[in-house]
């Protein structure tokens, strides 16, 4: 089945720097790779998808780049906030298991000011 | 608010019971998928249903079962439940087939004693 590799596992950045968070996979029957932002105690939440015929995809200060041929995808934040921190989720479905999503093991982010 | 809703929030119990859990979905939404969350695997895909049928299964125990009825909510059935069971049990809905958002609900927290 679909193997998703998610790295670092944890990121410390100072307010305004930017993140980036990389995940991998393993089957390239995979066209769909949405991330989740999950505070504590909370539900995961979809900040953005991208899909296997787009290379980038941007909305404010959130942006994702898929490379289908190397099979990674990144997560880019841009001037991070205290409120960014969370734990960001990588994902990808394949049509095979009815879109259902495989997640990566998560990036605890914390935004120090 | 994601429009799904999940009930109970929380769930104590002890080993060897049964509980059931409950989801809604959003409102149009006739997918419903169910994922556990542990510290240990992360967040994992269980089950998912569409518009009443089984569609596929991931990585669920032969004592957990769901259904999806007419009216599209749906249950998880955890069986002879034991200690490892404990975790977060999240239900996601999307629109239909193919790679639609998957929106989460708040999940139930179970905690087995």
């Amino acid at each position: 089945g679909e193997n998703v590799e998610q790295h670092p596992s944890t990121l410390s950045v100072q307010e305004g720097d930017s993140a980036v968070i990389k995940c991998t996979y393993s089957d390239s029957a995979s066209n769909y790779f949405p991330w989740y932002k999950q505070e504590l105690g909370k539900r995961p939440q979809l900040i953005i998808d991208i899909r296997s015929n787009v290379g980038e995809k941007k909305d404010q200060r959130i942006a994702v780049t898929l490379n289908k041929t190397a099979k990674h995808f990144s997560l880019h934040i841009t001037e991070t906030q205290p409120e960014d921190s969370a734990v960001y989720f990588c994902a990808a479905s394949i049509r095979d298991s009815g879109y259902a999503l495989n997640f990566g093991k998560g990036t605890s982010l914390l935004v120090t000011p | 608010d994601s429009g799904v809703t999940q009930t109970p929030k929380h769930l104590i119990t002890a080993t060897g019971q049964r509980v059931t859990l409950r989801c809604s979905p959003r409102s149009g939404d006739l997918s419903v998928y169910w994922y556990q969350q542990s510290l240990d695997q992360g967040l994992q895909f269980l089950i998912q249903y569409y518009n009443g049928e089984e569609r596929a299964k991931g990585n669920i125990l032969e004592r957990f079962s769901a259904q999806q009825f007419p009216d599209l909510h749906s249950e998880l059935n955890l069986s002879s439940l034991e200690l490892g069971d404990s975790a977060l049990y999240f239900c996601a809905s999307s629109g239909g087939t193919g790679n639609q958002p998957q929106h989460f609900g708040d999940g139930t927290r179970l905690s087995i004693l």
